[in-house]
């Protein structure tokens, strides 16, 4: 049973460009999770989502940034007009349920976003 | 409403034990703890849910004060593969998404 998979592992943007993260969750794991992690620092919140449907979006920044994660295929966070402070680790996790049901998260290896 | 880790950082010798301590301003529904290596994913260690329960496997275990709003990990008789950071994860009243803390960044060494 693979892990979480997320694609690409690093990914090298020029300023104004897009930065597309994909995600594909563990298989039987519905819910879906994206942080976002700088150096040296802990796990930012981003986005909660379940198929077809965003439950949370409070840590996502309003402009440029969105998530989906459709009825077939991987989880898509999406980020428009890259600037150098959107360049971090974006790390996807997956669980079956939430934590207030027990689940715990597992994560995927992470994208490493660099915007030059 | 981010959970506050302590402390920030330790040193162990390899053999020795440690805690490390996580709270919450609000109350909670459940507790995560995950360790992350160096370049690597957070790695899931276990999950408490609210009722005052204590878990653990081996020499890592945990404990949940539902009225005090805080959670504890406790570190046994230490290895050197325990160095790495740990962070707490809460989920609060508030919503069903996990927030977590700053992380406690802990070296074992021999």
């Amino acid at each position: 049973n693979a892990g979480v998979m997320q694609n690409p592992r690093h990914l090298v943007r020029r300023r104004g460009q897009e930065a597309r993260l994909r995600c594909s969750p563990m298989k039987g794991h519905s819910h879906v999770y994206w942080y976002r992690q700088l150096p040296e620092e802990g796990l930012k919140f981003m986005v909660y989502l379940q198929k077809e449907n965003i439950i949370d979006e409070s840590g996502m920044p309003k402009e440029r940034f969105s998530a989906e994660f459709p009825k077939e295929g991987p989880s898509i966070l999406r980020i428009q007009q890259v600037v150098r402070g959107d360049s971090a680790a974006y790390f996807c996790a997956s669980s079956e349920g939430t934590g207030r049901l027990g689940y715990g998260y597992t994560f995927g290896s992470g994208t490493r976003l660099t915007v030059v | 409403q981010q959970p506050v880790q302590s402390p920030q950082a330790v040193i162990l010798r390899e053999g020795e034990d440690a805690v490390i301590n996580c709270s919450s301003s609000k109350a909670l529904y459940s507790v995560h703890w995950y360790r992350q290596k160096h370049g690597e994913a957070p790695v899931f260690l276990m999950i408490l849910l609210k009722g005052g329960e204590q878990k653990g496997h081996e020499k890592i275990s945990a404990s949940f004060n539902e009225k005090k709003q805080q959670s504890s990990l406790y570190l046994t008789a230490s290895q050197l593969s325990y160095s790495g950071t740990y962070f707490c994860g809460t989920e609060n009243t508030g919503g069903f998404k996990t927030i977590f803390g700053a992380g406690t960044r802990l070296f074992v060494k021999a």
